[in-house]
């Protein structure tokens, strides 16, 4: 069955610490996303991409970098792990829109990383 | 303040009850409306999916939207044990931008 999944699931790293979180999908979607779930926040977008190539900035995308080589991975790296980024992320993927609606996000079952 | 409003809770209530989930939005451009139902320690998945105003019924869940309000809300008859979760909304404007804007979830438990 198609999937969409990351790693690692758990993560603990010091302040300044370069990190990088895996998402692979096996749906050949064209759209991946990344977003973080704080408390009182929800979810929020880091970075996303439409395409091999493509990356975009999202609402808090400060001190994060994505780049798409492939269809199926978008790694997320923290440059320099800050406390202020701990947190649960959560790597997305859809299929690019058909029909003048917007595709279903389908979510991987997020990486939860805290930073000391 | 935030584009979508959605009071967190928790909610409890006792199983059989009609359960009430609601989100303010202040953007005018939102046009479709999406709900994720996200269980502990698992990734959001989508519930229901509504298009401009009115109404969507899908089992025990039925989706609303007022765009004159700018509110929607996620109604669920006859809760169950299995729908203690955190639901969110979610919200994007025309298709093609696949950008989706969340509320913050509300935390619901069905007690039984």
């Amino acid at each position: 069955d198609a999937e969409i999944t990351q790693s690692p699931r758990h993560k603990i790293t010091e302040t300044g610490r370069q990190v990088t979180l895996a998402c692979h999908q096996t749906w050949n979607h064209n759209n991946m996303f990344w977003y973080r779930q704080d408390l009182g926040h929800g979810l929020r977008l880091i970075h996303y991409s439409y395409g091999v190539q493509d990356t975009n900035k999202g609402e808090v995308s400060d001190g994060y970098s994505v780049s798409r080589s492939n269809t199926e991975d978008l790694p997320l790296t923290l440059e320099s792990a800050a406390s202020s980024q701990t947190s649960v992320y959560f790597c997305a993927s859809s299929e690019s829109p058909r029909g003048g609606v917007p595709e279903t996000q389908y979510f991987g079952p997020g990486t939860r990383l805290l930073v000391l | 303040q935030k584009e979508v409003e959605q009071d967190p809770g928790p909610l409890s209530v006792p199983e059989g009850a009609i359960v009430s989930l609601n989100c303010t939005y202040s953007n005018s451009a939102f046009q479709y409306f999406m709900w994720y139902r996200q269980y502990s320690r698992k990734g959001p998945e989508l519930l229901m999916y509504t298009y401009s105003s009115g109404n969507k019924e899908d089992g025990r869940f039925t989706a609303q939207v007022d765009k004159s309000s700018k509110y929607i809300s996620l109604f669920i008859r006859d809760s169950q044990p299995s729908d203690s979760a955190t639901y969110l909304c979610a919200m994007t404007t025309n298709f093609g931008n696949e950008k989706l804007t969340f509320g913050t979830g509300t935390r619901l438990t069905i007690i039984p």
